[in-house]
């Protein structure tokens, strides 16, 4: 099986611009997470999908939205973007839960200049 | 929080020792899960271990739990230069979310 994909891969963007980040999971994976990986806080946890459906949410503000098709493919969305935004994006996949062992993509490297 | 606390936070060891990494967290889990990150890559899933077992084996690495003291160790034995890599635990809990450690960033030297 094809692993997870996200696209684009590398991404720089200015101060209150907006971006789409892409991401599509291994087929027959329903649930799709998203993650913010940065140097001083880690890895944070965004948001989950599944079945269309916003699921569990962590504590970022409402600038950063996301969405899942019926194909379980999903987006992320960052609006008027601040220089705190750069950051390595993961897309994760797992078969039904959120806690189920994860499958990462390569991640997106977003820079906001 | 439940959040995972990986120690130590970094790890130099020689090539062919063996690598151990802990991980503590806070409240009840349903599983515990350890990753490898390559440098700016996606994680690597390694092993998942459930609250109700206390060893799992895979390869060359050990991964054991203690429910009781809140605490996951995990072993690589013989490393090599390939394992250099960040690992991070990551526990799954009641609320059905999953939490991240901050990682060991474990260096083999040749």
């Amino acid at each position: 099986k094809a692993g997870v994909t996200q696209t684009p891969r590398y991404l720089i963007k200015t101060r209150g611009q907006q971006v789409t980040l892409s991401c599509s999971p291994i087929s027959g994976h329903r649930s799709v997470s998203w993650y913010q990986q940065t140097p001083g806080q880690g890895l944070q946890f965004l948001f989950e999908y599944f079945s269309e459906t916003q699921r569990n949410k962590g504590n970022f503000p409402g600038r950063f939205s996301g969405r899942q098709f019926s194909n379980s493919r999903s987006e992320m969305n960052v609006s008027t973007l601040e220089l705190g935004d750069s950051a390595l994006y993961l897309c994760a996949s797992s078969l039904v839960y959120h806690t189920d062992t994860q499958y990462f993509g390569p991640g997106t490297r977003l820079t906001v200049l | 929080s439940q959040q995972g606390e990986e120690d130590p936070q970094a790890l130099s060891i020689q090539e062919g020792e063996n690598a151990t990494m802990n991980c503590s967290y806070k409240t009840s889990i349903n599983n515990l899960q350890w990753y490898r990150q390559n440098s700016g890559r996606g994680l690597v899933h390694l092993i998942l271990i459930r609250s109700n077992e206390r060893e799992k084996h895979s390869g060359r690495l050990r991964v054991t739990l203690d429910t009781s003291k809140k605490s996951s160790s995990l072993l690589i034995t013989a490393s090599r230069a390939a394992d250099t890599a960040s690992y991070f635990c990551a526990t799954g809990g009641e609320a059905q979310k999953l939490v991240f450690g901050q990682g060991t960033r474990l260096t083999i030297n040749p």
